[in-house]
């Protein structure tokens, strides 16, 4: 019954690696977001994909690679982790991109890097 | 600039008691104003989205207003409970462009207390 799901929930890696988080929606909807929360808890967009195109890019490393095979997925990849990467993850969905519509956030990944 | 700042950074209060959170936005071109509420370590879910010509707008106990003269918003929370522990994100969506941006505020740390 969950709507949107990520996994994992929790990843600990070191500086250099590379990872992947995973996004799931069954909403049916058509647009897809990836969000950092940092540690003072702001939340900062990064990507939205809307019909599997990559609509914003928000002054993100090109380090972080989304990656939608399908409308109801958007995986971020991560190469060569920094310590500044440490953060919370979110994905989250809504039924398109213009429009007042309800965005619906999964429940985070929270990403440490030692 | 757009920016949205929120006060206050936080509030303690009462179980039962009513309070008020601000959200002052300088966002141009508006499109719509969005209220979140997020627990610890969860996803934020969203509680009311107000568009330009909206003034107020009810949600169980919370009622959120929209001043789109002065660019201010409120989230009323009435006969507070314990639950409604949060932080609690105002979020205004930028309008026109090539892209669609969703500029998010910092913030208010709500401890309601037995």
């Amino acid at each position: 019954d969950t709507a949107v799901s990520q996994t994992p929930k929790y990843l600990v890696t070191q500086m250099g690696n590379d990872k992947s988080i995973k996004c799931e929606q069954n909403l049916g909807h058509d647009t897809m977001y990836w969000y950092k929360q940092d540690s003072k808890k702001f939340l900062k967009i990064m990507f939205s994909y809307n019909n599997k195109e990559l609509i914003i890019n928000e002054t993100v490393p090109n380090r972080f690679s989304p990656k939608s095979p399908d409308k109801a997925h958007l995986n971020l990849h991560i190469n060569s982790l920094e310590l500044g990467d440490s953060a919370v993850y979110f994905c989250a969905s809504s039924q398109g991109l213009a429009g007042p519509y309800e965005q619906y956030f999964g429940p985070g990944t929270r990403l440490t890097v030692t | 600039k757009n920016q949205v700042e929120q006060s206050p950074q936080s509030l303690i209060i009462l179980e039962g008691k009513n309070c008020t959170l601000q959200c002052n936005y300088t966002v141009s071109p508006f499109s719509n104003l969005r209220w979140y509420k997020q627990d610890t370590g969860r996803g934020p879910v969203s509680l009311t989205i107000m568009t330009f010509s909206e003034n107020t707008k009810s949600n169980g106990r919370y009622t959120a207003t929209l001043d789109a003269d002065t660019k201010q918003s409120s989230l009323h929370i009435t006969a507070s409970q314990l639950s409604d522990s949060a932080s609690y994100i105002c979020v205004v969506r930028r309008d026109g462009g090539a892209t669609n941006k969703l500029i998010f505020g910092t913030g208010t740390l709500l401890a309601v207390q037995p």
